[in-house]
């Protein structure tokens, strides 16, 4: 079975432009969730979606949205881009909760360079 | 709100050498625990979890962690270092509750010298 995948791999933007990152999680897995690793750092949560609705959001602005289709892929967006938004963005799925015994699978992640 | 310390920025073993990467965790009550690992450039890899049950716990490419309740930590070890062990490792906790996020640790970046 295929682990999680994202799209794209590595992407330019310059400042102010919009970008889409894509997910596609583990094959019955219902619960997407993103993360941004800034360099250096360990990752930081931004959202998580379970069967289609969000479910949580971690402190960024507005600016970041995102969506979880009938087929449980997710999107992120991010609009106005700033050069503090280069990072990695990392997806992850779980089959379900972590308090009903699932375990969160991660994806090798998305850099995004804002220039 | 929960949060992770990993006080070493950077470690240098011997190949060879057992290893040890602390992890402190400040959290209400015991969370679930986990380490994940990272290579240059890729996403993360779960080594190992705890979630109940025995405080020992073993997982992948032979690491193991305990989780000590009284000291709020979840060290990794190794026995023996291999060169293919340098890498970035991530102690995370998630929540009992609520949200299924995890909170992370800065890392700890692993050398392994010849």
């Amino acid at each position: 079975d295929a682990g999680v995948t994202q799209s794209p791999t590595h992407l330019i933007k310059t400042r102010g432009q919009h970008v889409t990152l894509r997910c596609s999680p583990i094959s019955g897995h219902k619960s997407v969730s993103w993360y941004q690793q800034v360099l250096g750092q360990g990752p930081q949560f931004i959202f998580q979606y379970y069967e289609k609705e969000e479910r949580g959001r971690g402190n960024f602005p507005d600016r970041f949205s995102a969506r979880q289709f009938p087929n449980y892929s997710s999107e992120l967006n991010v609009n106005a881009l700033l050069l503090g938004d280069s990072a990695l963005y990392l997806c992850a799925s779980s089959g379900g909760l972590l308090n009903s015994g699932n375990t969160i699978y991660f994806g090798e992640g998305s850099w995004l360079t804002v220039v | 709100a929960q949060s992770v310390t990993q006080p070493d920025i950077h470690i240098t073993v011997s190949e060879g050498a057992s290893l040890e990467l602390r992890c402190n965790y400040s959290y209400g009550a015991t969370p679930y625990l986990f380490w994940y690992v990272q290579s240059p450039g890729q996403g993360l890899q779960l080594l190992l979890k705890y979630f109940s049950g025995d405080t020992l716990v073993q997982g992948i490419k032979g690491f193991e962690a305990e989780f000590k309740r009284s000291q709020s930590s979840f060290n990794l070890r190794k026995p023996s270092v291999h060169w293919s062990d340098a890498a970035e490792y991530f102690c995370a906790v998630g929540a009992r509750s609520g949200y299924s996020t995890l909170t992370f640790g800065k890392g700890t970046m692993l050398l392994v010298s010849p």
